[in-house]
């Protein structure tokens, strides 16, 4: 089954950079350029902080960057904030009978 | 600026049909370059896509509720709908409509979608 895994969680403390990962694991998902990642806080409306990869909406901080190598994408949040804290999805298009996924979600804890 | 804004009972009993509108506004609803998602997240879990419409009316439901789930539009109203049926404590979710812009990949020629916009959620409880 199509499905994006990302680690349950991840912490840092202020001003370090931390690392979120992704990673496809069929064929339908892993080799198309089109992961976004959201960002939410509990009882608000999910965010988009990034698309077709590397790409940020307007508004959105230059501290979260994407990348992707392989099957597997990745959020980089640098000079991580209190207010960084909360939950990231990432999601892809998918081909076939698939569509779309969403990744499992990581909670990140500003420590 | 567009904005998405569900709506619909926060109680629904099992076996019944749960039925949930997200209206739009700020934004052409009837315009080519936009699908329009249904997605949700039961409590203590991660988010679940449901289904998406595309303003000809055509529906892509995920797999596993394909046999329960119906995605209409009213254009003329500016909105879309979610009916899911035969429901049971496993659909008690926070529901979120979004919106999703249709970009063209040229080198493969076909349109891929990711949500850039999401509704602020309502959640609907399944219990008698």
């Amino acid at each position: 089954q199509s499905a994006l895994t990302q680690p349950a969680s991840v912490s840092g403390s202020p001003g370090q950079s931390i690392t979120i990962s992704c990673t496809a694991i069929s064929a339908d998902v892993a080799t198309y350029n089109y992961v976004s990642w959201y960002q939410h806080y509990p009882g608000k409306a999910p965010k988009l902080i990034i698309y077709d990869v590397n790409d940020r909406p307007s508004g959105v901080s230059n501290r979260f960057s994407g990348s992707k190598s392989g099957n597997t994408a990745s959020l980089t949040i640098s000079g991580l904030q209190t207010e960084d804290e909360a939950d990231y999805y990432c999601a892809s298009y998918a081909s076939g009978t698939t569509l779309y996924v969403l990744g499992t979600g990581t909670k990140v804890t500003v420590l | 600026q567009v904005q998405l804004q569900e709506s619909g009972p926060g109680l629904v009993k099992p076996s019944q049909t749960l039925s949930l509108t997200c209206t739009v506004s700020g934004a052409s609803f009837s315009s080519r370059d936009y699908y329009w998602f249904w997605v949700r997240q039961p409590p203590g879990k991660g988010l679940e896509w449901i289904g998406f419409i595309y303003y000809s009316g055509t529906t892509y439901y995920k797999s596993s509720l394909q046999s329960r789930v119906t995605i209409s539009l009213d254009s003329s109203k500016s909105h879309f709908s979610l009916n899911l049926s035969s429901v049971t404590a496993a659909d008690t979710a926070v529901y979120y409509c979004a919106r999703a812009p249709r970009k063209w990949e040229m080198q493969g020629g076909y349109y891929y979608y990711y949500i850039d916009v999401w509704g602020k959620g309502t959640t609907v409880t399944v219990s008698s």
